[in-house]
């Protein structure tokens, strides 16, 4: 089965300009998570989706930061305008569904930002 | 808030066992986990454990809960120079909204 699809890789842009993230979770899978995880650390969730709503974005920034998963399927997440304190790997990840039981997550490559 | 605690570093030598500690502070905790992350890559899932478990074996894994002392390890026996990667503790639970903390990580080195 495919896994999780992410692009771009790599992306290096200033402070202050905006940047879009694209998330493909491997099909079926209802919750979809967006992660930033900072070099040295471990992955910090952003957002978590189930199907087209959101279950948790309590550490989102939300005067810079916007995600949306229109169709439940796809997920886009956006900075804007991003920070240097930005730069980071954001990873997305997906699992089958949230019902209390173990919590398989599958993640992407992620995409490395690099905010100069 | 919930944290997750691991030493950042180990290193061993290829044929050698390792173990990967971690503590973590919530209570509650449901499930706990153990992740591996290659460099360039996304994590994948090695392993987990149920709250109400002390130990699961796979093949060269093997994974101790202490839930007393909210102590977790990962022991891989026949390290192998594959194995070198960064190993990622996390836990959940199911109160408030089902939700993953993962700690920071240790880098694993295994000599040749």
């Amino acid at each position: 089965e495919a896994g999780v699809a992410q692009s771009p890789r790599y992306k290096i842009i200033e402070k202050r300009q905006s940047v879009a993230f694209w998330c493909n979770p491997i099909s079926g899978h209802a919750t979809l998570y967006w992660y930033q995880q900072i070099l040295g650390q471990g992955p910090k969730l952003l957002i978590q989706f189930q199907n087209n709503g959101v279950v948790d974005d309590s550490q989102l920034p939300k005067d810079r930061f916007s995600a949306e998963r229109l169709k439940g399927v796809d997920s886009t997440l956006k900075i804007q305008p991003a920070k240097l304190e930005d730069s980071a790997v954001y990873l997305c990840a997906s699992s089958l569904e949230q019902a209390g039981g173990v919590d398989t997550q599958y993640f992407g490559p992620g995409t490395r930002l690099t905010v100069l | 808030g919930e944290d997750v605690e691991q030493s950042l570093f180990l290193s061993v030598r290829e044929g050698d066992s390792s173990v990967i500690n971690c503590t973590y502070t919530d209570s509650s905790s449901t499930y706990l986990y153990w992740y591996k992350q290659e460099p360039g890559a996304g994590l994948q899932l090695l392993t987990y454990i149920f709250s109400n478990m002390d130990m699961k074996q796979d093949q060269r894994l093997t994974v101790l809960l202490n839930k007393k002392d909210k102590h977790l390890s990962l022991r891989i026996a026949d390290t192998q120079t594959g194995d070198s990667a960064i190993y990622f503790c996390a836990e959940s639970n199911d109160t408030g909204g089902f939700k993953t903390i993962f700690g920071a990580g240790t880098r694993l080195f295994v000599k040749a």
